[in-house]
C-alpha cells in the first residue's frame, strides 16, 4: 500500500482480555518495527523484524507480549491478559535497509484497558 | 546503550520567531540521527536525517539541524515559526547495529499568534 496501515485505530478492552493489533507495512519494506508511546513519554522500542531473520524481541516488556510477521509482510502484535499499564498508543513502522533512511510510521492503535 | 535527551518537554514561541529544539545523544559509535514530527492523532513523519556527509541537514517545512559531534548534539531549528508548526517533535538516534532507533521523550512546540 501507499503507507503503513494499522488497525484498529482505537481499541477499548477489559482488563484481563487478550488483544491483537495489526500492521500492514509498505509493500517491499523488509524491516518492520513496533513501538509503544505512553502518555507524556517517548517511544519505547518493542520488537523489530528484518526479512527472514529472527526478530529482535529485546524491547518486549513481558511475556504477555508477542508479535509475529507472516510472509514477510503483515504483522500482528498480541497482548495477553491486558493490564491497565498496557494502555498506550502502539505504533508500527516499516523501512528498507534497516531504517537508515528513516521509518514510515502508521497512525497507531490507541489501546485503552479499563 | 544509546540514549536521547530532549531538553524541554514544552517550548512556546511566537509566530515568526526562531524555533530551537534541543537534542543531545549518547552513542558509542557514529550515529544516524533523525527528527520526526507528530501532529495530533497522527503517526510520526520524518522531518530530516543525518547519516553521513554534510553536518547541516535540511528537511521539510523549512526545518534544519546540525550534527555537532563534539557536543553530541543534533538541535532542530527553523528561522521563522508558523502556526502550522505546532506539533510534537521527536529526536531519534540509531543503535549500534542500526536495526532500531532510540527516541527522545519529545518536545511539544506551541506557536502563539
Amino acid at each position: 500500500g501507499a503507507g503503513v496501515s494499522q488497525s484498529p485505530s482505537n481499541k477499548v478492552t477489559e482488563k484481563g482480555k487478550d488483544v491483537e493489533l495489526r500492521c500492514d507495512p509498505i509493500s517491499g519494506h523488509t524491516a518492520l518495527y513496533w513501538y509503544r508511546q505512553s502518555l507524556g513519554q517517548g517511544l519505547e522500542f518493542l520488537i523489530y523484524f528484518q526479512g527472514n531473520s529472527a526478530p529482535d524481541k529485546s524491547g518486549l516488556p513481558s511475556d504477555r507480549f508477542s508479535a509475529e510477521r507472516t510472509g514477510g509482510s503483515v504483522s500482528t502484535l498480541t497482548i495477553q491478559r491486558t493490564q491497565q499499564e498496557d494502555s498506550a498508543v502502539y505504533l508500527c513502522a516499516s523501512s528498507g535497509l534497516q531504517g537508515i533512511y528513516g521509518y514510515t510510521f502508521g497512525s497507531g492503535t490507541r489501546l485503552t484497558v479499563v | 546503550a544509546q540514549s536521547v535527551t530532549q531538553l524541554g518537554s514544552h517550548v512556546s514561541v511566537s509566530e515568526g520567531a526562531l524555533v530551537l529544539l534541543r537534542c543531545n545523544y549518547s552513542s558509542s559509535v557514529p550515529p544516524y540521527l533523525f527528527w520526526y514530527v507528530q501532529y495530533p492523532n497522527q503517526g510520526l513523519q520524518l522531518l530530516l536525517k543525518y547519516t553521513t556527509g554534510a553536518t547541516l541537514v535540511k528537511g521539510i517545512n523549512g526545518f534544519e539541524a546540525e550534527f555537532k559531534k563534539s557536543e553530541t548534539s543534533f538541535h532542530l531549528t527553523k528561522p521563522s515559526a508558523h502556526m502550522s508548526d505546532a506539533a510534537e517533535y521527536f529526536c531519534a538516534v540509531s543503535g549500534n547495529n542500526f536495526n532500531k532507533f532510540y527516541f527522545g521523550s519529545g518536545t511539544k512546540l506551541n506557536v502563539k499568534p
